[in-house]
């Protein structure tokens, strides 16, 4: 079974500064993926970063990186440049193929402030 | 525009009055599926469908029902609500390509 943990129900930054958010999570398939997905206000799901088990590299998105540590099972989400846009609930999730359910597990969330 | 709709996005109702959340996906994914969003619970996933006429259970399917009839479309049914199936719930479809989930607006769901 996968299980994903994020540890900070909340977070602030100041606007233009950077944070970052953890995530640590646990699954037993060789072959996964893991994402962060924010949630504004409207309550839309929106992926902001998407990171292959496979893949040593860390993803970048413009201002989003993540930091993957695939033996210590850790994805962290670093927001450089925080706008007051940036200002949400984010997700961590995980995805594994085996077995056929393509299942989203998600962690509780963490909801970031940003002061302007 | 590929996107996944749902309706209704709002829909207040009574116990025990059967009702249906749409959704509805225009990229042609073979995998849809079914979330509840809680407080302090993150998403968990109710239904999932692999192909037309091929559904399984995911973490929460108790007192929900799905069909798969058509592969753009994929309901979730409610025969019977309860106060507790008040949440916000989310439909997605799934890139295989990609492993990319794509997500509805979301309809929040209030039972009395």
């Amino acid at each position: 079974a996968q299980t994903v943990t994020q540890s900070q129900p909340e977070m602030s930054v100041q606007e233009a500064e950077t944070v970052t958010l953890s995530c640590t999570y646990d699954t037993s398939e060789s072959d996964y993926y893991l994402f962060w997905y924010k949630q504004p206000p409207s309550r839309q799901m929106i992926l902001v970063i998407r990171q292959e088990a496979y893949k040593q590299q860390n993803a970048t998105e413009n201002r989003f990186s993540v930091n993957f540590q695939k033996a210590a099972k850790s994805f962290s989400l670093k927001i450089s440049d925080s706008q007051l846009g940036d200002a949400a609930m984010y997700f961590c999730a995980s995805l594994g193929t085996q077995g056929g359910s393509e299942k989203l597990v998600f962690g509780k969330g963490t909801k970031l402030t940003v002061n302007p | 525009e590929a996107q996944v709709t749902q309706n209704p996005r709002y829909l207040i109702t009574v116990t025990g009055k059967k009702l249906t959340v749409t959704c509805s996906q225009n990229m042609n994914h073979e995998y849809m599926s079914w979330y509840r969003q809680d407080p302090g619970l993150g998403l968990r996933q109710i239904y999932y469908s692999m192909n037309v006429e091929v559904t399984d259970k995911g973490d929460v399917p108790e007192g929900y029902k799905v069909s798969r009839k058509e592969k753009r479309n994929f309901p979730l049914i409610l025969e019977s609500p309860s106060p507790n199936q008040t949440s916000l719930y989310f439909c997605a479809s799934t890139s295989g390509s990609y492993n990319e989930q794509f997500f509805g607006p979301g309809t929040r769901l209030t039972v009395l």
